[in-house]
Order: structure tokens, then sequence, then C-alpha cells
């Protein structure tokens, strides 16, 4: 079974680093792209950036880029999504998701980390 | 970058009842649309890929259609499990874009 998890939820103060992670299993880890998608409490999905597992090409929405970090690990199939200084704002759900230049759409999708940042 | 818009934003509906969302984009797409389904706390469900392909496991009372610029998705007859928020997501051109949404509610 194809399958991505994610890392648990995190509380941070304003800030601080956070990493966050998701592992692949059950396919070619490098055979695909994982993706970051942003969901901020009650509003829709905001595709965050992504990452080519076969050689860490990275690419990121204007909204996101230089705020946010895309990391791999191909001797775990995992991705990573990271800050180095969180704001209040970046309370939401993360989700990863796979996919590739065929297939290009997001299937499946990771179980989702929620991070608060709260003072 | 490319803007989804999708009408109706928020549907109250009956079990039985055909519904159908559509999904406009802001310049061609092709048929680089897909659709999702997401229930309260959890994560999107992919449903129709290519505009019009059916993902594996999904229901056929699902269905899409559309090319360019408009695109609809119709669920022929509203189950209880259906109830829930669908998106629709463009893959034509970076950055990829996802539409605001479009709740459906029991009536």
């Amino acid at each position: 079974e194809v399958q991505l998890v994610q890392s648990g939820a995190e509380v941070k103060k304003p800030g601080e680093s956070l990493k966050i992670s998701c592992q692949g299993s059950g396919y070619s880890f490098t055979s695909y792209w994982i993706s970051w998608v942003r969901q901020m409490p009650g509003k829709g999905l905001e595709w965050m950036g992504r990452i080519d597992l076969s050689d860490s090409y990275t690419n990121y929405s204007p909204s996101f880029q230089g705020h946010v970090t895309i990391s791999a690990d191909k001797s775990t199939s995992t991705a990573y999504l990271q800050w180095s200084s969180l704001k209040a704002s970046d309370t939401a759900m993360y989700y990863c998701t796979r996919h590739a230049l065929t297939p290009h759409w997001f299937d499946p999708w990771g179980q989702g980390t929620q991070v608060t940042v709260s003072s | 970058d490319i803007q989804l818009t999708q009408s109706p934003s928020f549907l109250s509906a009956s079990v039985g009842d055909r519904v159908t969302i559509t999904c406009r984009a802001s310049q061609v797409v092709y048929s680089y649309l897909a659709w999702y389904q997401q229930k309260p706390g959890k994560a999107p469900k992919l449903l129709i890929y290519d505009a019009s392909t059916l993902q594996s496991g999904v229901p056929s009372r699902f269905s899409g259609s559309g090319s360019g610029t408009e695109f609809t998705l119709t669920i022929s007859s509203l189950q209880p499990e259906d109830f829930a928020t669908y998106y629709c997501q463009q893959l034509s051109g970076y950055p990829i874009t996802f539409g605001p949404g479009t709740r459906v509610d029991i009536k």
C-alpha cells in the first residue's frame, strides 16, 4: 500500500524553528515528487512547493518562497518542510502529497501535521 | 498565477439529488484539472484527474467534464457520505493552484 506518514502535531513560539516530516512507503520514493500543501484554520488548500526526490530539485510558490525550505533524505524515504523563524500566521494544518510529471495529480496525501504557533 | 473560481461556494442538497459544481480557470489549463473531496478533519482525497478520469476506487456516481477554462464535477445521486467540501486544482502551470472550495451540506 502506498502511504505517506507525517510527523505529529507541534506547538511552537514565534521566532522558533521547526522541521516536520513525511515518510513514504510502498513505492519507489525517488520516482516521484513530494509537494507540501497548507490549510489555515477554516480555509482552503494552498500549494507551497515541491521537491523532486530523484535530484532534490525544488520549486516554490512565490507566496512561500524564502519563508520555508523543502528537503529530503532519500536514505529514509523522508521529505521535510522547515521554518527558521515561525510566525503566528504559520498556524495551520500541513499536508504532504505525492505526484510526478506523470502522474501529475496529487495522490495519496499524508494525514496532516497540525502546527500551532503561539506565544 | 492561474486563478480558479468555483460555483457555488456552498450548496444544500438532499440525499438522491444530482449535484453539479463548476470550476473556471483564468486561463487555459487544457485537461490538467483534478477534483478532490475533503471531509472535516481529514486529508483531501483524489476523485477525478485529467478533468474526466475517475480515480480507482471512487464511486461511479462521480463524474468530471470540461476542458480549457470551464470544468464541472457532477454527483449523479448524492449519498450521505458525499457531504464534504470539494476543491478543483489546476496542474497546467506553476504555481499549482486550487479553487476556493464548494461545501456540500445536508438540506
